[in-house]
């Protein structure tokens, strides 16, 4: 069965560096999804992506967050100066379309220090 | 804004005690509402999609069912690998891709 792959699993920065966490979706999916679950908490949604663009965004996604789709695989979230609250599992999502639903990576767990 | 609650936060069941989860929602529109299951350091699994009231699915020991302010999540005859947290999600209509979560009903099958 298809599924979304996340780079690295975990990934620990000093506060103030830029991290760019990867995902591959799947394949024949068109909608693209960054969400984040801070330890303890719920699962928060970032930013959706379709069609080389970014359709919805959330308020936590303000200008140190940056999504790109460099080639017709890859899906990334950039963080430009990290901060200490940045600290979170980051999950890529992928669906078909705006009635399927989403389906999840397993997460990068990103620590700043 | 769109909301979900879930509830119990937690709950403890002996394996074979059957039990329902709830999820209460507020959207304008509902498009869908989507039940996931949550390992510990894992993402969400996708388990059901529900669309419109009365709507029923099922899948082994889980059913989850649909009306116009809640959804439940019911386990019949649960066993220790039905541990995990429950997700429960809504997306609105209107074209929207967001979907919003509740917290999650974290569940123990103690055998």
């Amino acid at each position: 069965e298809p599924e979304v792959t996340q780079t690295p699993s975990h990934q620990v920065t000093q506060m103030g560096q830029e991290v760019i966490l990867r995902c591959v979706p799947i394949s024949n999916h068109l909608y693209f999804y960054w969400y984040r679950q801070i330890l303890g908490q719920k699962v928060e949604f970032l930013v959706s992506f379709y069609n080389n663009e970014i359709s919805e965004k959330s308020e936590i996604f303000d200008d140190q967050f940056s999504v790109e789709r460099p080639d017709g695989s890859n899906f990334t979230l950039k963080i430009r100066s990290t901060k200490l609250e940045d600290s979170a599992m980051y999950f890529c999502a992928s669906s078909r379309d705006t009635n399927s639903p989403l389906h999840f990576g397993n997460g990068t767990r990103l620590t700043v220090t | 804004e769109d909301q979900v609650t879930q509830s119990p936060e937690a709950l403890r069941l002996q394996e074979g005690e059957s039990s329902s989860l709830n999820c209460s929602y507020t959207v304008s529109g509902l498009r869908g509402l989507f039940w996931y299951r949550q390992d510990p350091g894992k993402g969400p699994e996708f388990l059901f999609t529900l669309y419109s009231a009365g709507e029923e699915k099922e899948k082994e020991r889980l059913k989850a069912t649909l009306t116009k302010k809640e959804s439940f999540l019911h386990i019949t005859a649960p066993k220790p690998e039905d541990s995990a947290t429950y997700l429960c999600a809504v997306r609105r209509s209107g074209g929207y891709q967001k979907v919003t979560f509740g917290t999650g009903t974290k569940l123990q099958v103690i055998p």
